[in-house]
């Protein structure tokens, strides 16, 4: 069984065009996150989300919207995307809020905007 | 000054040589520490936590020394299913945000 999933694996789109990635979880873990990682590697925390609350949004463009309808899954939703969007996008989860701050990711999702 | 600092590389190394990564990180408040490893077009994967008093996990043994910020792995007799990305992670106090270093890559020949 898969740990952390993300859908869709890959995401190629034109600028302009809104999209969402869905990320789903089965841990039981009480955190999620969403991280973008960039043509150069870096990887770089977006939001953390604990219990369906946002805790941490690091400066991200208000075009990008995290939802979370449960303590399992946490989607992203991107409005008029642009071509610095393209990345690889992950989804994390971990049991924080008790104190358990190991991360498990999914495989990721490769957005490319054309 | 970068919150969380890597070498990074490439550390290109024989198989069976040991090797050493380095991490330096600026928040003394920072509470958890890890190291990841990413392989190529994979999604991280945690590899150990790290803890003051060290610890070790078969070949790999990763230390804290919280006077100088400063994280260290050591991987001891390296394979080639070794070469990698190997990521230092620092959480601050509160455990919500983390910080990512940029990755020190690793390359394990024949």
């Amino acid at each position: 069984d898969t740990a952390v999933s993300q859908t869709p694996k890959y995401l190629v789109t034109q600028m302009g065009n809104d999209k969402s990635i869905k990320c789903e979880q089965n841990l039981g873990h009480d955190t999620m996150y969403w991280y973008k990682q960039d043509s150069k590697k870096f990887l770089k925390i977006m939001f953390s989300y604990n219990n369906k609350e946002l805790i941490i949004n690091e400066t991200v463009p208000n075009r990008f919207s995290p939802k979370s309808p449960d303590k399992a899954h946490l989607n992203l939703h991107i409005n008029s995307l642009e071509l610095g969007d393209s990345a690889v996008y992950f989804c994390a989860s971990s049991q924080a809020h008790s104190g358990q701050y190991e991360q498990y990711f999914g495989p990721g999702t490769r957005l490319t905007v054309t | 000054r970068k919150e969380v600092e890597q070498d990074p590389g490439p550390f290109n190394v024989p198989e069976g040589a040991t090797v050493a990564f380095n991490c330096t990180y600026s928040n003394s408040a920072s509470q958890s520490f890890f190291w990841y490893r990413q392989d190529c077009r994979k999604e991280p994967k945690l590899l150990m936590s790290v803890y003051s008093s060290g610890n070790e996990d078969g070949r790999f043994t990763a230390q804290l020394n919280r006077a100088s910020q400063y994280i260290s792995l050591l991987i001891r007799d390296s394979k080639l299913s070794d070469s990698a990305t190997y990521l230092c992670v620092v959480i601050p106090t509160g455990g919500f945000k983390t910080i990512f270093g940029a990755g020190t890559r690793l390359f394990v020949k024949a």
